[in-house]
């Protein structure tokens, strides 16, 4: 059971927007910056959204990030077949002095 | 460029010793705590635990906590995630990853780059 809840599965079509949910609480989401990590298929985990909305060099702007609350999402637009991935949410829990992630959405295009 | 580079695929027995490591380049490697990440065959991500390259101050979460050692030599700029008796559950990919802690304008805590996993396999 992972801290943090996002759907199991999502899907679209090449083109369409898809989001991704992230729910937590007000001792995590509520009060700490969301990250997203995106985990291609037989790869390791890559940062994709940083500090709630921040794309790292590199990350194309079809993805964003926003933050609301307790809950975070995660957005991809002109969805691409490249897109498929695994991807997780993450925070910074204070009392376990470590993060903790989402139990990741397994995205098909 | 800022990397981290994991050793090699093991196969090991129950109850027997292992070293897996992880090694930056590319930064100052005691900058940044260094952190361990389990992934189990199919399953999510698993907080293990994190250390600080420039002291070795560690943090465990309490589901590991006992049962792997994380260590690091600053003077080759490698992290190590040790056991010393495997379980067939320790079966999984695990993950080094450098920890960004900022305090700025964008705020937080998040991992940056990760290594490309090292494979455990633990069978009789």
């Amino acid at each position: 059971q992972s801290v943090l809840t996002q759907p199991p599965s999502a899907s679209g079509t090449p083109g369409q927007r898809v989001t991704i949910s992230c729910s937590g609480s007000s001792s995590n989401i509520g009060i700490k910056t969301v990250n997203w990590y995106q985990q291609l298929p037989g790869t390791a985990p890559k940062l994709l959204i940083y500090s709630n909305n921040q794309r790292p060099s590199g990350v194309p702007d079809r993805f964003s990030g926003s933050k609301s609350g307790a809950s975070a999402s995660l957005a991809i637009s002109g969805l691409q077949s490249d897109d498929e991935a695994d991807y997780y949410c993450a925070t910074w829990d204070d009392s376990l002095n470590g993060p903790v992630f989402g139990g990741g959405t397994k995205l098909t295009v | 460029e800022v990397q981290l580079v994991q050793s090699g695929a093991e196969v090991k027995k129950p109850g027997e010793s292992l070293r897996i490591s992880c090694k930056g380049s590319g930064y100052s490697f005691t900058n940044y705590w260094i952190t361990w990440v389990r992934q189990m065959p199919g399953k999510g991500l698993e907080w293990m635990g994190r250390i600080d390259p420039s002291d070795s101050h560690t943090n465990y979460s309490p589901s590991f906590q006992g049962h792997v050692t994380i260590s690091a030599d600053k003077s080759i700029g490698t992290a190590y995630l040790q056991w010393s008796s495997l379980r067939a559950s320790d079966t999984a990919m695990y993950h080094c990853a450098r920890l960004i802690d900022s305090s700025g304008y964008y705020w937080g805590r998040w991992f940056d780059p990760w290594g490309q996993g090292t494979l455990v396999t633990v069978s009789s």
